[in-house]
């Protein structure tokens, strides 16, 4: 059964930088699946941010593409999300999520972790 | 970027009434559309792939129809556990993937 678990800091100060890892289970990352986070606004709808693959070909959301940057950790059967510059905007909760490699939707997802920016 | 419309934001039914949610897209997306159900405190779930195919598990009072600009998300009998938000996802030319805003359907 495959299984996603978020992990982060929960708040971040403005002009911070976000580290959130996830961890993978009942799967290899290096499968034929692509390894997304997808975002939510308190109240509002999901934004795809990006994804990886497990050679460490890349895809992001031109709104978000110069503050993301998605990493893999094979050996430890993780990756990870950084995403600089913080503003009150990027409040919301990120998930991560997977996506088989011939296919365009989601079909497994983590229970997700809020992050808050606030001073 | 491809932009994604729903309608209605939000609606009113009861347990075994018929409910369809519209998806609109703002170019051609041939059948490239998926849909979500979330729950409160939970992530979203996949329901329907490629505008019509059941995900694996998904109840038969689900299905989706639909191609090019215009879809829908019929749920034929309307459960206690289906009130929730339902959302599509358009993956044509994808990434990037965009999301509809989301329909809330709950108890009248």
């Amino acid at each position: 059964q495959v299984q996603l678990q978020e992990s982060g800091p929960g708040l971040v100060k403005p002009s911070g930088t976000l580290s959130l890892t996830c961890v993978v289970s009942g799967i290899s990352i290096s499968s034929g699946n692509w390894w997304s986070w997808v975002r939510q606004s308190p109240g509002q709808g999901l934004e795809w941010i990006g994804e990886i693959y497990h050679t460490g070909s890349t895809n992001y959301n031109p709104s978000l593409k110069s503050r993301v940057t998605i990493a893999v950790d094979k050996s430890n059967n993780q990756f990870s999300l950084n995403l600089r510059s913080l503003t009150a905007a990027d409040t919301a909760m990120y998930y991560c999520v997977t996506r088989p490699f011939i296919q365009n939707y989601f079909d497994h997802w983590g229970q997700g972790t809020l992050l808050t920016v606030s001073s | 970027d491809i932009q994604m419309t729903q309608s209605p934001s939000s609606l009113s039914a009861s347990v075994g009434d018929r409910v369809t949610i519209t998806c609109r897209a703002s170019q051609n997306i041939r059948t490239f559309l998926n849909w979500y159900q979330q729950k409160p405190g939970q992530a979203p779930n996949l329901l329907i792939f490629a505008a019509s195919s059941l995900q694996s598990g998904v109840p038969s009072r689900f299905s989706g129809s639909g191609s090019g600009t215009d879809f829908t998300l019929t749920i034929s009998s309307l459960q206690p556990e289906d009130f929730a938000t339902y959302y599509c996802q358009q993956s044509f030319n994808a990434p990037p993937f965009t999301f509809g805003p989301g329909t809330k359907v709950d108890l009248k």
